[in-house]
């Protein structure tokens, strides 16, 4: 099992700004990934962060809007660029996984931006 | 592309009530099933993984039947508590692709 921590746990942003999501695990892992979740949807995948190279992004989402960072196997940021409304979301941070393995996630960002 | 669909989107249901919902998915290209509980303000946590068909899994009161022949699984819960009150995901995983998320049940259990 792992225990994920993430920071910040909300927080009210203008449009316009940028935000870092900080995302902590207690063991090393190999895989993290980073999730959204806009009111009324699903929890949708927007990359995967890899360990000493460039994340690898979903359709619909591009290193531009959303860098990412994974220094080492505990640790990843997600920023999120230039915010509008639409980005209002709840973000989460996973890691594990795999083809059928079980997933372990943070307590989620939730974003309001205003 | 897998597509998970779950059912109903929300519930209310009174302490002691049992309750099921439903998570369907496309049989064909099928790999695996992963149900989660997701508490306001808390982590998802992972109920079950199930992979075969006919799968049944149970955690104290809450338990899951698969059938991939038909591409669904239940998730049942006997005489539901407060502390149920979350909500419920379906994830489907399919190969290679990313897992797939429902869009989740809200349990809400009335006391």
């Amino acid at each position: 099992s792992a225990v994920i921590s993430q920071k910040p746990s909300r927080d009210i942003c203008q449009r316009g700004t940028s935000l870092t999501i900080q995302c902590q695990v207690d063991s090393q892992v190999t895989m993290m990934f980073w999730y959204r979740q806009q009111p009324g949807q699903s929890l949708t995948l927007i990359a995967t962060a890899n360990q000493g190279s460039e994340a690898t992004y979903e359709s619909g989402f591009v290193i531009d809007k959303f860098p990412i960072s994974r220094p080492n196997l505990t640790f990843s940021t997600l920023t999120v660029s230039n915010m509008s409304p639409e980005d209002s979301s709840i973000y989460l941070c996973s890691a594990g996984g795999g083809n059928t393995g079980e997933l372990f996630f943070g307590e989620g960002s939730r974003l309001t931006v205003l | 592309i897998l597509n998970v669909e779950q059912s109903p989107q929300s519930l209310h249901v009174q302490e002691g009530d049992s309750t099921n919902f439903t998570c369907s998915f496309p049989s064909s290209n099928f790999y695996a099933l992963h149900w989660y509980r997701w508490e306001t303000a808390k982590s998802p946590e992972a109920l079950f993984v199930m992979t075969l068909n006919g799968d049944e899994k149970k955690k104290g009161r809450i338990s899951a039947t698969l059938n991939t022949k038909e591409g669904y699984s239940y998730l049942y819960i006997k005489g539901s508590q407060p502390e149920d009150s979350a909500t419920y995901l379906c994830v489907g995983a399919s190969g290679n692709t990313p897992l797939v998320f429902g869009k989740g049940t809200r349990l809400s259990v009335i006391a």
